[in-house]
């Protein structure tokens, strides 16, 4: 049960896109289209941001969005905001019923 | 408003034993699968098993099989982790985690922190 690989830290300037990339196996992410992502500002409980690969829940901005090709999924924000600055975490059910996270990628908005 | 909100943590020594306990409210407790995820000092999220509406089924992650049990009372609106044969690894904040209609945890309480140490 190793954890998914996502990039240990990305950034980019306000306005800009940027994307974080998460990469699992056929078990999980490959197998199943049961990726979610999460953002967490420190000191705070996880939020869910994208679930089963491409849908948002009621009330996430729509500059955040998924998308799955293969074994890696990504999340994806457009027109990059100081808020957006946090900790992403995606994660994936797999093939024995229970659920493994990415080892997170800290965003840093310059 | 859906709420879950943790309880239990502490200091415990290697090999000691606590209950969390989490308590729901604003949704119909019985219809969901939840889990407990944690998270240890200035790591990632680790989610660490998961049971579901009924209680038939429950998963954990490899590194607390046999030592935690994870159980829910719908009369209660709870759900609790039972943890035992602690080790210092199991250090972290414990968060009790709703699973939605589909497949992401939608409402997640502020945590309840776990320190095992002598």
């Amino acid at each position: 049960q190793s954890a998914l690989t996502q990039p240990a830290s990305v950034s980019g300037s306000p306005g800009q896109s940027i994307t974080i990339s998460c990469t699992g196996t056929r078990s999980d992410v490959g197998g199943y289209n049961y990726v979610s992502w999460y953002q967490q500002h420190p000191g705070k409980a996880p939020k869910l941001m994208i679930y089963d690969v491409t849908y948002r829940p009621s009330g996430v901005s729509n500059r955040f969005s998924g998308s799955k090709s293969g074994n890696t999924a990504s999340l994806t924000i457009s027109g990059l905001q100081a808020e957006d600055e946090a900790d992403y975490y995606c994660a994936s059910y797999t093939s024995s019923n229970t659920v493994i996270f990415g080892g997170g990628t800290k965003l840093t908005v310059l | 408003e859906v709420q879950v909100v943790e309880s239990g943590g502490g200091l415990v020594q290697p090999g000691g034993s606590l209950r969390l306990s989490c308590a729901a409210s604003g949704f119909t407790f019985s219809n969901f699968w939840m889990s407990w995820v944690r998270q240890a000092p200035g790591k990632g999220l680790e989610w660490v098993a998961n049971i579901k509406q009924d209680g038939s089924e429950k998963y954990y992650v490899d590194s607390v099989k046999g030592r935690f049990t994870i159980s829910r009372d719908n009369a209660k609106n709870s759900l609790y982790l039972q943890m035992n044969s602690l080790r210092v690894e199991d250090t972290a904040m414990y968060y009790c985690a709703k699973k939605g209609g589909a497949h992401g945890f939608d409402n997640w309480g502020q945590g309840t922190l776990v320190t095992v140490s002598s």
